[in-house]
């Protein structure tokens, strides 16, 4: 089946950067839209970017851009984000989640990874 | 940029009864609304897409409905297991893709 498996949690000091780790099985890599989505302690969730890993296109939030880098190796299977100049509202569990067939971007996310903590403090 | 609007915040609903969670579009989104369910320490799960379209292996007490702003997810008869917290998604226009605040369903 279907399997997103993401790393492990983070601790980094504010004006770090952090790099979390999404590896995709059970499914062509390159054929399916990778999102990112972070949810702060006791919050909603928050939608940060999309890519395409074939080819590597990308699309962020505006909250982020300038911030965040999604990148994706097709060698492994595995989508990367990238977010730099940590504060303290960083502080969330960033998931990883499966779109839709590259080409249909008006779709559910199904499904997600485990989730990652990153936990920004000094 | 869409906003989701969940209502109510918190449900207190007795096993075996009806638990019905409404979301709100603030523009039309057409069908392209998803209903996630959320436990503790879990990653979301997909139970409804289309508005409507159980994912596999959703039970059939599930039940979304709606199109175009007002949409409903539904639970027939609640089980133990269904007492999490839920989202609606809007995949319509993005970005960015937006969720609702979530509601949490609880035990009365």
């Amino acid at each position: 089946q279907v399997q997103l498996v993401q790393s492990g949690t983070e601790v980094k000091k504010p004006g770090a950067s952090v790099k979390v780790s999404c590896r995709a099985s059970g499914h062509t890599f390159t054929t399916y839209y990778m999102h990112w989505v972070r949810q702060a302690p006791g919050q909603g969730l928050e939608w940060m970017g999309i890519i395409n890993p074939s080819g590597g296109s990308t699309s962020y939030a505006q909250k982020f851009q300038g911030r965040v880098t999604m990148t994706s190796d097709t060698s492994t299977s595995t989508v990367y984000m990238e977010l730099i100049s940590l504060r303290s509202d960083d502080t969330a569990v960033y998931y990883c989640a499966r779109g839709g067939i590259t080409g249909t971007t008006r779709c559910w996310f199904d499904p997600w990874g485990q989730g990652t903590l990153v936990t920004v403090s000094s | 940029e869409i906003v989701m609007t969940q209502s109510p915040a918190t449900l207190s609903v007795s096993p075996g009864e009806r638990a019905t969670v409404s979301c709100r579009a603030s523009q039309s989104v057409s069908s392209n609304l998803a209903w996630y369910q959320q436990k503790p320490g879990q990653a979301p799960r997909l139970l409804i897409y289309g508005a409507s379209t159980r994912a596999t292996g959703i039970p059939a007490r599930f039940s979304g409905s709606g199109s175009g702003t007002d949409f409903t997810l539904t639970i027939s008869s609640l089980q133990s297991e269904d007492f999490a917290v839920y989202y609606c998604q809007q995949y319509n226009k993005w970005p960015p893709y937006t969720f609702g605040q979530g509601t949490k369903l609880e035990i009365k």
